[in-house]
């Protein structure tokens, strides 16, 4: 059964910087891997998708990268904004009897002005 | 462009009683699926439909019934509520499951309380 964590929890950092969050998985033989924005009492947007065959992928100031080996992901978000703002969700798409995806708990990320 | 529409939004019922989450799309997804979300926990299946007159049971599929007539609609059904179905309830779609490059597009979210 895969499992998907996500580290940190929460983040909060002063606008400008450059982050890092973390999600890893544990069966490696995922069909893709998404990254989810979710703002409070919305639905989740899709941010990024990185195919089995990817090593990375980017839009705009995101960038999210891939390690099928290590069951590792990570989202990079340079030049951060408050706009920013929400919660972080990373999700993996792979077989073993249900076609949906597993998700991660998520990242609470707080961009100070 | 409405995408994914979930109705209602927000709803109270009673222990014991039913009801319909209703969850219908435009985009021609032939894929779609329902997932709940409990406070500080990411989202879990409860079921999902590979196309019309299809579905299969996720990994939280205990208390709900799907039916999927139509491309465009794939409702859930709670019978017999109970204070452990008190979540979040979303609802997506996509244009094809394992192996896609399509990302799932999700609802806004059905948020239900039993009391």
């Amino acid at each position: 059964k895969q499992e998907v964590t996500q580290i940190p929890a929460a983040l909060s950092v002063p606008e400008g910087e450059n982050l890092v969050l973390n999600c890893s998985f544990t069966d490696s033989a995922i069909y893709n891997l998404q990254w989810f924005r979710q703002d409070p009492g919305k639905g989740l947007t899709s941010l990024l998708l990185i195919q089995s065959s990817q090593r990375e992928q980017t839009s705009g100031r995101l960038n999210a990268s891939l390690d099928k080996s290590s069951g590792r992901s990570t989202l990079y978000i340079a030049a951060s904004q408050p706009g920013d703002s929400a919660t972080y969700l990373c999700a993996a798409l792979s077989g073993g009897g249900a076609d949906g995806l597993t998700f991660g708990k998520g990242t609470h990320l707080i961009i100070q002005p | 462009n409405a995408g994914v529409t979930q109705t209602p939004k927000f709803r109270i019922l009673k222990i014991g009683q039913s009801m319909t989450l209703q969850c219908t799309q435009d985009m021609n997804h032939n894929y779609m699926y329902w997932y709940r979300q409990d406070p500080g926990m990411g989202l879990k299946l409860i079921y999902y439909s590979v196309g019309a007159g299809i579905t299969d049971k996720g990994e939280v599929p205990n208390g709900y019934n799907v039916s999927r007539s139509t491309t465009e609609d794939f409702p859930l059904r709670l019978e017999l509520a109970a204070p452990s179905q008190t979540s979040v309830y979303f609802c997506a779609s996509s244009y094809s499951g394992q192996g896609s490059n399509q990302p799932q597009h999700f609802g806004d979210g059905t948020r239900l309380s039993i009391l």
